[in-house]
């Protein structure tokens, strides 16, 4: 079982930017959530991705948006970067309400 | 909604004891603990259900007092290995599957 992947690990872009960053769950996982992780801080959610649709959603602009595959996997796109968007973006995957599992997450530098 | 993690930071020698508490204001579902080491992702610690229900690591435990909606880390016999950022993560019995992270709690244990 490869535990949930996320990809690219690093990644630097420059202000105005658009970046995509990409998750595949945890086998027989159904549900994925994205998290903004700034420095010192805890996780925020972004929001949550379950049969294909956008379920909840966190406190973030539209500017942020994302989208899951039929096969569970999902991406986070967020438009028009800012340097405050400099965060470690994170992915957890969970089979309905169990406990959910983070992948490695995406280190996002807006310069 | 964001729940309440106390202390914020803890230093312990090998072999102590250390408890972090987590308290919310709304009803719980279930509470998830994690533990995070600098540079990596949450690892996933324990979750603990509505009802009684536990499920996770060996030689840590937890608490749920579902009437005062709050959760106790019990970390006994501290190792090296267990430091790092522990963050409880709450889901309300009223808002779906959406999991919801504290400040976070910083333990160091010295040899």
């Amino acid at each position: 079982d490869a535990g949930v992947t996320q990809s690219p690990t690093h990644l630097i872009k420059t202000r105005g930017q658009q970046v995509t960053l990409r998750c595949s769950p945890k086998s027989g996982h159904d549900t994925v959530s994205w998290y903004q992780q700034a420095l010192g801080q805890g996780p925020q959610f972004i929001f949550q991705y379950y049969e294909e649709e956008e379920r909840q959603r966190g406190n973030f602009p539209d500017r942020f948006s994302g989208h899951q595959f039929p096969n569970y996997s999902s991406e986070l796109n967020v438009n028009a970067l800012l340097l405050g968007d400099s965060a470690l973006y994170l992915c957890a995957s969970s089979l309905s309400r169990t406990e959910a599992f983070f992948g490695q997450g995406t280190r996002l530098t807006v310069v | 909604q964001q729940p309440v993690q106390s202390p914020q930071a803890v230093i312990l020698r090998e072999g102590e004891d250390a408890v972090i508490n987590c308290s919310s204001s709304k009803a719980l579902y279930s509470v998830h603990w994690y533990r995070q080491k600098h540079g990596e992702a949450p690892v996933f610690l324990m979750i603990l259900l509505k009802g009684g229900e536990q499920k996770g690591h060996e030689k840590i435990s937890a608490s749920f007092n579902e009437k005062k909606q709050q959760s106790s880390l019990y970390l006994t016999a501290s190792q090296l290995s267990y430091s790092g950022t522990y963050f409880c993560g709450t889901r309300l019995v009223e808002y779906g599957n959406k999991l919801v992270f504290g400040a976070g709690t910083i333990l160091r244990v010295k040899s």
